[in-house]
């Protein structure tokens, strides 16, 4: 079944620490694929976005991503994470049958928690 | 950058009331506004997608009569959930696009049933 899936619900790394967050996708061709963030109380923010090109995407907050066809993945890194960094993380994708119309895919969320 | 309110923030009704929720692109003309539901701990899904003017396109298994999406402005679109019940109770998030690709997310509604 096409999906979207991010294996980690919850995600605690120590403040300075760097990050990884995994996001996988099962569609026939490869879909635009973005990033999101969600902290309370505040609407999602985009991180970054992939839709052709370079692999490796660099976003806002220091935030990048790589794309990488052959593992059907796009995982979110940061060198060192601050504590405003924790919230909750989404990814997400626009399969190809759907362009133009821009409905977005959401993965399930990783919560992220940063120990100080 | 581009914003997206949200009105009420969160709302407590009784089952079988009405309620509205507003979402509002403030310094930008939205030409699409989406509108998502969010369960506690769970991910956003697509209820349905609205242009200015026209009627709004539901996706599958969501009931369009009780869910009523009006975007009569490039700037407001409403949901009014119908008749609700307490599994309508959720969080309700709308996002809206303008001239460019990048959707823009307002900070949803807490919907109770009670």
């Amino acid at each position: 079944a096409q999906s979207v899936t991010q294996p980690d619900i919850h995600i605690t790394v120590s403040e300075g620490a760097s990050l990884e967050l995994r996001c996988n996708y099962s569609y026939g061709a490869t879909p635009y694929l973005f990033w999101y963030v969600q902290s309370p109380g505040q609407g999602l923010q985009l991180l970054l976005k992939y839709f052709s090109g370079d692999t490796l995407v660099q976003g806002i907050k220091g935030f990048e991503a790589e794309f990488k066809r052959s593992q059907s993945s796009f995982n979110l890194r940061k060198p060192s994470v601050h504590w405003s960094d924790a919230a909750e993380y989404f990814c997400a994708v626009e399969p190809t049958y759907t362009r133009g119309a821009q409905k977005l895919v959401f993965g399930q969320g990783t919560r992220l928690t940063i120990n100080p | 950058g581009a914003v997206v309110s949200q009105h009420p923030s969160w709302v407590i009704c009784k089952s079988g009331t009405s309620v509205k929720i507003e979402c509002r692109s403030l310094d930008f003309q939205a030409t699409t506004m989406f509108w998502y539901r969010q369960f506690p701990k769970q991910s956003l899904m697509l209820m349905a997608t609205s242009n200015e003017g026209s009627k709004a396109t539901y996706e599958q298994g969501v009931e369009k009569d009780k869910f009523l999406i009006n975007h009569a402005s490039l700037t407001l679109s409403t949901l009014t959930v119908t008749s609700a019940h307490p599994e309508d109770s959720s969080f309700y998030i709308c996002s809206a696009r303008g001239g460019g690709y990048e959707q823009y997310f307002g900070p949803g509604t807490r919907l109770t049933v009670t």
